[in-house]
């Protein structure tokens, strides 16, 4: 079975400055997607980045890029000029490429973005 | 294009009872996900739906149940509701080519029992 660990349970940064959140997953499978999705407070989970093994270049979408080391089995997040916006539980995520959608999910870290 | 949409939002049960929930995926996507959500379990998966067949199913017990119809509108059912099924459940939608498998996930629906 796969298992996702994220670290840091709780991270605060100051606004306009970067920040970086770890995931690290177990999984004995090579063909697999990772995902890094945002749960604002009270609000629905969206999409952050998302990541194919195969792929060796990092994902990037705007401010947000990711630390793909698919030995290491790492899989981290940074978020560069962090906005008040970017306050979020944020979660990641695995799921093997002939799973039907399964999603295995970290326990989150509560980001803060402080003025 | 509309998102995924859940209703009800809000529900409040007492235990020994049964709720059916219902989830309306984006326009176009034929598979359907179901997730629950609590503070101490985390996200967990709870089954998958494509084309009116379950394909998937995580570690819950058979109290919990769902189906999906031709439109591919999914509702899952739980009977025999007790305390711990207190969580969000969350439902999402992909298409099934294309897009690496992302999965769009819907407001949620907040189940209280009592």
């Amino acid at each position: 079975a796969q298992t996702v660990t994220q670290s840091q349970p709780e991270m605060s940064v100051q606004e306009a400055e970067t920040v970086t959140l770890s995931c690290t997953y177990d999984t004995s499978e090579n063909n697999y997607y990772l995902f890094w999705y945002k749960q604002p407070p009270s609000r629905q989970m969206i999409l952050v980045i998302r990541q194919e093994a195969y792929k060796q270049q990092n994902a990037t979408e705007n401010r947000f890029s990711v630390n793909f080391q698919k030995a290491a089995k790492s899989f981290s997040l940074k978020i560069s000029d962090s906005q008040l916006g970017d306050t979020a539980m944020y979660f990641c995520a695995f799921m093997k490429r002939d799973s039907n959608y399964k999603l295995t999910f970290g326990k989150g870290t509560l980001l803060t973005v402080n003025p | 294009k509309a998102g995924v949409t859940q209703t009800p939002r809000y529900l409040i049960k007492t235990r020994g009872q049964q709720v059916t929930l219902s989830c309306s995926p984006i326009s176009g996507h034929r598979s359907v996900s179901w997730y629950q959500q609590t503070p101490g379990q985390g996200l967990q998966f709870l089954f998958e739906y494509f084309s009116e067949t379950q394909r998937n199913k995580g570690n819950f017990p058979g109290r919990f149940s769902g189906r999906q119809f031709s439109n591919s509108r999914s509702e899952m059912n739980v009977s025999t509701l007790e305390l711990g099924d207190s969580a969000l459940y969350l439902c999402a939608s992909s298409l099934e080519l294309g897009e690496g498998k992302t999965q769009y996930f819907g407001p949620g629906t907040r189940l209280l029992v009592l």
